[in-house]
């Protein structure tokens, strides 16, 4: 079994801060990790992904994620805030003997001017 | 560069009536997925077509019907639509189910009254 949980509904952080975007997973395995970004009326759009190796992940944007085995965490991180970073986040995760992806409920991120 | 092409993208159905959503990916993917979206539950993986010729079910099949028609083409049917189905239907590719990140199409936006 695999899962996923995104602790925050929203996220406000002023621009030019940085901002974080929480993820917690639970796998009986290795996890193979995803963060995926959606804006108004579009799909989702993948920004980076953690398989194997260096625990830190550079992605699309600017944006990188941080693999913590211990704390099964896979937090979503940039330096410095956007404005146009407004929108909906994802994470999921899958495992390697199981073929289907599990997404969390996502979390909205607002960028305030 | 299309990637994947939902169509139509927006339907207003009655209860009882059917419908088929279509999709499509110019990526030469292997597999393909249906997911919907529903306010606070993030996305739900309805059916998936690992590779031409197979479907599966995913977390929400009932009341759907799938056809992986080729490699290209993989179309969602509401035999009797039932107000509950109310949601916004995605499609996505991936060229494989262990080889992510998948590609999202802009979704179907229907509505069953």
């Amino acid at each position: 079994a695999q899962s996923v949980a995104q602790p925050e509904d929203q996220v406000n952080v002023a621009e030019g801060n940085p901002l974080t975007v929480k993820c917690t997973y639970s796998v009986s395995g290795n996890p193979y990790l995803f963060w995926y970004v959606q804006y108004p009326n579009r799909g989702l759009q993948f920004l980076l992904k953690y398989i194997t190796g260096d625990n830190l992940v550079k992605g699309s944007y600017g944006f990188e994620a941080e693999f913590n085995k211990s704390q099964t965490s896979f937090h979503l991180k940039k330096p410095s805030a956007l404005v146009s970073d407004s929108a909906l986040y994802f994470c999921a995760v899958r495992t390697g003997g199981y073929q289907k992806v599990t997404f969390g409920t996502g979390t909205k991120l607002q960028v305030i001017p | 560069n299309a990637g994947v092409t939902q169509t139509p993208k927006f339907q207003v159905l009655k209860t009882g009536q059917s419908m088929t959503l279509q999709c499509a990916q110019d990526m030469n993917h292997n597999s393909m997925y249906w997911y919907r979206q529903d306010p606070g539950m993030g996305l739900r993986l309805i059916y998936y077509s690992a590779s031409e010729g197979t479907t599966d079910k995913g977390e929400v099949p009932n009341g759907y019907n799938v056809s992986r028609l080729n490699k290209r083409e993989f179309s969602l049917r509401l035999e009797s639509a039932a107000p509950s189905q109310t949601s916004v239907y995605f499609c996505a590719s991936s060229e494989s189910v262990t080889n992510q990140p998948q590609h999202f199409g802009d979704g179907t936006r229907l509505s069953i009254l």
